[in-house]
């Protein structure tokens, strides 16, 4: 059974850091494209970052670029994000997705996802 | 950045009608939409990828069809548990986004 489980969301100050890890179990983590999707309270979805199986690559929503950092570690099956620069626009609930097995590949249609992990950023 | 415009923004209707729901991108994502659904306090489900092939488990009265700019999701017949909020996405090329959602709410 696939799981992904956040962890490290809470409570931070606006320009304050915070980083976001998935432990994800069930499945080739290495074989899986991954990304992180937030949602703001009361909004819609809003995807935020993604990478590839063999990270040589990473993507990012315009709003938190130059901010955020995707990264892998697929030794320990672990999705993470490092946050910085926080704003009060950057709460939400942030929700770890796994990408679709395609045709021998993965491509980012998010049929897995974590229970999400609540990120507050307020003084 | 593809923006994905949803349509109606609130859908009333009665269990056991049909729904149609509509999703239009800013420019051409070929068929790689894909569907959600969503309820209160849950992670979305993914319902429809690749604009017209349904995921695992997801029931046959859920179809979606469209290729280019404009696709729709349609529900052949309403169930109580159908009513929701439901998401486009697209994959076509980074950075990804979804659209802003249509509420099927009961009428």
């Amino acid at each position: 059974e696939v799981q992904l489980l956040e962890s490290g969301g809470g409570l931070v100050q606006p320009g304050g850091s915070l980083r976001l890890s998935c432990a994800a179990s069930g499945f080739t983590f290495s074989s899986y494209t991954m990304s992180w999707v937030r949602q703001a309270p009361g909004k819609g979805l809003e995807w935020v970052s993604g990478i590839p199986a063999s990270a040589e690559s990473t993507h990012y929503t315009d709003s938190v670029k130059g901010r955020f950092t995707i990264s892998r570690d697929n030794s320990k099956n672990t999705l993470n994000l490092q946050m910085s620069s926080l704003r009060a626009e950057d709460t939400a609930i942030y929700y770890c997705a796994k990408g679709r097995s395609c045709g021998g590949t993965t491509c980012s249609y998010f049929e897995h996802w974590g229970q999400g992990t609540l990120v507050t950023v307020s003084s | 950045e593809i923006v994905l415009t949803q349509s109606p923004a609130t859908l009333s209707l009665s269990p056991g009608e049909g729904a149609t729901l509509s999703c239009r991108a800013s420019q051409s994502v070929s068929n790689s939409l894909a569907w959600y659904q969503q309820k209160p306090g849950q992670a979305p489900r993914l319902l429809i990828y690749d604009a017209s092939s349904r995921a695992t488990g997801i029931p046959a009265r859920f179809s979606g069809r469209g290729s280019g700019t404009d696709f729709t999701l349609t529900i052949s017949s309403l169930e109580p548990e159908d009513f929701a909020l439901y998401y486009c996405q697209h994959r076509n090329n980074w950075p990804l986004t979804f659209g802003g959602g249509t509420k099927v709410e009961i009428k």
